[in-house]
Parts: structure tokens; sequence; C-alpha cells
């Protein structure tokens, strides 16, 4: 499978535990881009690499969010005392530096609901 | 007021009808401009770009007005298979998207 993976596909957690997503971007894309979608919204920003350097942060990433991409392949995503506000689809993308404005790939997310 | 904005619907059509979505951006630095679809709890898909000077992939036509800051999506025939929410989408530089709410389209037979 070439395209972009997320794992997992459905975590259930109750509120106030820590939570970790993974993402798996296409092999040669070097930038990689978390955005969280909640029902009737579109996706909205989270954060972004290239490579492994973190290039921006939304607002809307708490001091409990924490986004790595340690060697510049994957990526995790954390979020520390999950809220019930917490709960969305957290959806990755990646695209090459140098065709980026031809849009992203999307995984299948990760669908986070605290209980 | 949001960065992108669309009209929620839903738009309820009959099959072979043409239907056009609206969109229109706030942000005039805006260079990057794109539709994409999404599917019932999917992930977004990309449609189509949109240029400057208007393009069409098969049923679908986009158009941009940079004036109006306005993008438009047309689909011609419209197919069963066409129900879903259609995202209109900017980029200010390239580096991240920014996303309308999107609108549903449900095509019925």
């Amino acid at each position: 499978d070439t395209g972009v993976s997320q794992d997992p596909r459905h975590k259930i957690t109750k509120r106030g535990q820590n939570v970790t997503f993974r993402c798996d971007p296409i092999s040669e894309h070097n930038r990689l881009y978390w955005y969280r979608q909640t029902l009737g919204q579109g996706p909205e920003f989270l954060t972004y690499f290239q490579n492994e350097a973190q290039l921006e942060k939304s607002r809307l990433l708490s001091d409990r969010f924490s986004a790595e991409r340690p060697k510049g392949s994957f990526s995790t995503l954390e979020i520390q005392r999950t809220e019930q506000g917490d709960s969305a689809m957290y959806l990755c993308a990646s695209s090459p530096w140098d065709r980026r404005d031809y849009g992203y790939t999307f995984g299948s997310g990760t669908r986070l609901t605290v209980v | 007021r949001k960065e992108v904005e669309q009209d929620p619907g839903p738009f309820n059509v009959p099959e072979g009808a043409t239907v056009a979505f609206n969109c229109t951006y706030s942000n005039s630095a805006s260079q990057s401009f794109f539709w994409y679809r999404q599917d019932c709890r999917k992930e977004p898909k990309l449609l189509m770009s949109v240029y400057s000077s208007g393009n069409e992939d098969g049923r679908f036509t986009a158009q941009l007005n940079r004036a109006s800051q306005y993008i438009s999506l047309l689909i011609r025939d419209s197919k069963l298979s066409d129900s879903a929410t259609y995202l209109c989408v900017v980029s200010h530089n390239t580096d991240k998207l920014i996303f309308g709410t999107g609108t549903r389209l449900q095509v019925f037979p």
C-alpha cells in the first residue's frame, strides 16, 4: 500500500487518559500535516512538518497536544489528559515539498471518542 | 467569520441535473485553490485544482474569480455516485490548506 496510513482507525478513551496516534506518509513525501475534523465541519489545520522539522503549529494545538516526526518519516500525535472536546477525526496528510500546490493525500484518519 | 465560506446545503438534485456550488474566501493573498470530495466518514480526496483560467475535468468545471475572491464548482449530468460533501480549499503560500465547512450534495434517482 503506497498511500498514507494511520493507526489506530478508532480509539475510545476515558477522559483524562493520554492517547497517541501514528501516521506513515507516502515515502517520498517530505511534508506531513495533521488536521482535526469534527462533525459538520471541514478539516482544521493543527501542525505540519517538513522532514523532521515542525514548521507551524495552530493555536488549536494546546499544550496538551504534541506532535513529532523524529526521523522525517512517520509522525505521532499525542494528546495528554484528554477532554470530551477532543473527540474528533484526526487526519494526517502528506505532500512532496516541490509539488505541494497539487494538494495533499490524506490518510483514512483516526476517530477519537473521549467518554 | 470563517476564512473560507460555503453554503452547507444539502443540495438535493435528481440524477442528470446540473448543480453548482459556490465558495468565497477572505484572504486576498490566497494562491492555490482546490475542490476536495469527502464521502461520509471517509477522508477528503482531491477532486480538482482550480486555475484562474477555469478548468474542466469530465463533468466537473471549476472557476476562479480572484477579483471577487470567489470559487465555483459545476457538476453536469449528476450521478448517484456524486453524492458526497464538496470542500472548497485555499492555500496562502502552499504550506497549509484551509478548508471550508463543505457543501453536501445528495443525488436522488
